[in-house]
């Protein structure tokens, strides 16, 4: 049984560009869940997908976008990057819609430093 | 609103002695409460949760957490610490819903 892997691990953008970064949910869990980890602070949730459709957001502006796949593999999209933007963004599966009584498993992260 | 308070963002301990991380909470409701583990460049690993059974719930790696309505705490403890439980650890709150709120984090250091 494959862990959740995410790419790539570091990253490096300047202002305004667009960055991607992906996330392989461990085998047979069908939902997803994003977070952004500033340096020093707890993660903050992003957004969730639950069988490819947005399931939760928190408050994130809207040039963060996501997508999830038929194979429940799952995108990050952020657009005009921000210097404040730099963070550990990490992705999260579990196998239940309702991660309350499901483990959420994390994936290592992509760290992303926008210059 | 909902918010996660975790006093102290870096706590030292011997080797052996008892590890105490704080976690306090608002809730509007009844939350389910999470604490997780973060080593060095690697992702949350989940030590334990708190859904409204028992009170006091055990984790893995010998750490347990009580969670105390009437102070709206839910500190982490260990009766004795192991070199290798040195890590970052976050404390989490989920009201009704699918969003986690995490704390800030407190970063443990065990001193040989």
């Amino acid at each position: 049984e494959t862990g959740v892997t995410q790419s790539p691990t570091h990253l490096i953008k300047t202002r305004g560009q667009q960055v991607t970064l992906r996330c392989s949910s461990q085998s047979g869990h069908n939902t997803v869940s994003w977070y952004q980890q500033a340096l020093g602070q707890g993660p903050q949730f992003i957004f969730q997908y639950y069988r490819e459709e947005e399931n939760g957001r928190g408050n994130f502006p809207p040039r963060f976008s996501g997508l999830q796949f038929p194979n429940y593999s799952s995108e990050l999209n952020v657009n005009a990057l921000e210097l404040d933007d730099s963070a550990l963004y990490l992705c999260a599966s579990s196998l239940v819609r309702d991660t309350l009584t499901d483990t959420q498993y994390f994936g290592p992260g992509t760290r992303l430093t926008v210059l | 609103a909902q918010s996660v308070t975790q006093l102290g963002s870096h706590v030292s301990v011997s080797e052996g002695a008892l590890v105490l991380l704080r976690c306090n909470y608002s809730s509007s409701v009844p939350p389910y409460l999470f604490w997780y583990v973060q080593y060095p460049n690697q992702g949350l690993q989940l030590l334990l949760k708190y859904t409204s059974a028992a009170t006091l719930v055990k984790g893995i790696n010998g750490f347990e957490a009580e969670f105390k309505k009437s102070e709206t705490s839910f500190h982490l403890t260990k009766p004795s610490a192991h070199m290798s439980d040195a890590a970052e650890y976050f404390c989490a709150v989920r009201p009704p819903g699918n969003q986690f709120y995490f704390g800030t984090g407190t970063s443990l250091t065990v001193i040989p």
